[in-house]
Formats: C-alpha cells, structure tokens, sequence
C-alpha cells in the first residue's frame, strides 16, 4: 500500500517552456503532498507543502510565480514550472502523506527535469 | 528552523562489516526521526522511523536507530551488511510546532545524505 505515482519520470524540453509534473496517490488520500528538489549530490530540499483544497506554503526562497502547485484533490497535485531555464534543470520528487503529524511521507519515484 | 546532519558522505564496507550512520539534528522540541534509504534508481522508502516510546527502533532489513535525545542524535545501526544494502540513506527530520499550524505537520528536513557502499 501507500503507493505514490509521479509522471513524468524524465522530460527534456526547450528554454521558456512550462511544464508540469504530477504526483498521485494511488490508494490512500493525500491530504498533504510536498516537493522537493534535489541537487546532484545534494540532499532534498523542501519547496512547498500543499494542503488539499488549499493555497500551497512555499519554502524560503522559492519563487511562488515560477513553480505553480495545485493540489485540487485528496489523490492529485501538480507542479507547473513556468518559462522554465537551464537553471531549473534538477530532479523534482513529489510525497504524499495523510497530513497528521505522525503520518511517515511516501514518496514518488521523481522527475529529471532538464531544460536546454 | 531545524537542521539535520550526516557525519559521513560516503562509507565503504565489505559483507559482513558492522554498519554505524551518524545522524545529528538541531531542534529542542518534539521531533519524529526518519530515515529513509535510496537504492540506485529508486524512489526514497522509509526504513524505520521513531514517534514515540522506546528509543531504539527496529526497522526493515535488519536495520535499528537509536534516538538519543541528549546528544540529539538518531544512528542508524546494522550489524552484518549485505551487497545488497548499497544505497543512499538520509535522516530526516520532522519537528512539531504548535503555533505554526497544519502546514508544519509532516514537513521533513532531511540531511545531507550518505552513500553507502559494500564490497562483496
């Protein structure tokens, strides 16, 4: 149990596009999903926490403009990087969890972003 | 804010060896204690993680951490490593705070993470 799908795993695309990655719970509600992005090498950084049905909190430094986060269902929440660069090339990893605070998070396998 | 971290980087063993996986974390209220383990080209999977009650937690694989909460410290123990047991692993943090409302809960810090490599 405790599945969490993300899609796409790797997407290649120009300078200026957007794009958005999906994360899914497959068989439990979500009631929060968080973001995170991950530096070759480096740990994972938190961007935002999502609350169903709510506005997105973004972490300190991450422009709220740049990636977009919806999280319009208990199973579904998606994040748009907008006119995205070279720059936010990166690996994006989507978890889910049932929202108390002792609810373990369960993770999507990632998405390789890479922007040419 | 609270911060984890990783002592080691990159721990090499052969089969057999005894495993030990610093972990230290800066926060002086509650915390649930994580950690996690990535294997190559896989997504994260929780291997134990401590709430409450007994610190010393089993998890899956063989795999125990010890939450001491004088040192702030959660290590992750094994006594006899297996090739198979090549992976990344990361600590992770999760602190309560109460007056930051339902957006704190299951926010995780994670640290730096360490590579662990085991020689057949």
């Amino acid at each position: 149990g405790a599945v969490v799908s993300q899609h796409p795993s790797w997407v290649i695309c120009k300078s200026g596009t957007s794009v958005k990655i999906e994360c899914r719970s497959l068989d439990f509600q979500a009631t929060t999903m968080f973001w995170y992005r991950q530096f070759p090498k480096q740990s994972l950084m938190l961007m935002a926490t999502s609350n169903e049905g709510s506005k997105a909190t973004y972490e300190q430094g991450v422009e709220k403009d740049k990636f977009l986060i919806n999280h319009a269902s208990l199973t579904l929440s998606t994040l748009t990087v907008t006119s995205a660069h070279p720059e936010d090339s990166s690996f994006y990893i989507c978890s889910a969890s049932g929202g108390q605070f002792n609810q373990p998070q369960h993770f999507g396998d990632g998405t390789r972003l890479s922007i040419l | 804010a609270q911060s984890v971290s990783q002592h080691n980087h990159h721990v090499i063993l052969s089969e057999a060896a005894s495993l030990e996986l610093g972990c230290n974390y800066s926060y002086g209220g509650t915390v649930n204690l994580f950690w996690y383990v990535q294997y190559p080209g896989q997504h994260l999977q929780l291997l134990l993680k401590y709430f409450s009650g007994d610190p010393l937690v089993k998890g899956i694989k063989g795999f125990e951490a010890e939450f001491i909460k004088s040192k702030f410290s959660f290590n992750l123990r094994k006594p006899s490593v297996q090739w198979s047991d090549t992976a990344e692993y990361f600590c992770a943090v999760n602190a309560y705070s109460p007056d930051a409302g339902g957006t704190s809960y299951g926010k995780l810090t994670f640290g730096q993470g360490t590579i662990l490599t085991v020689h057949p």
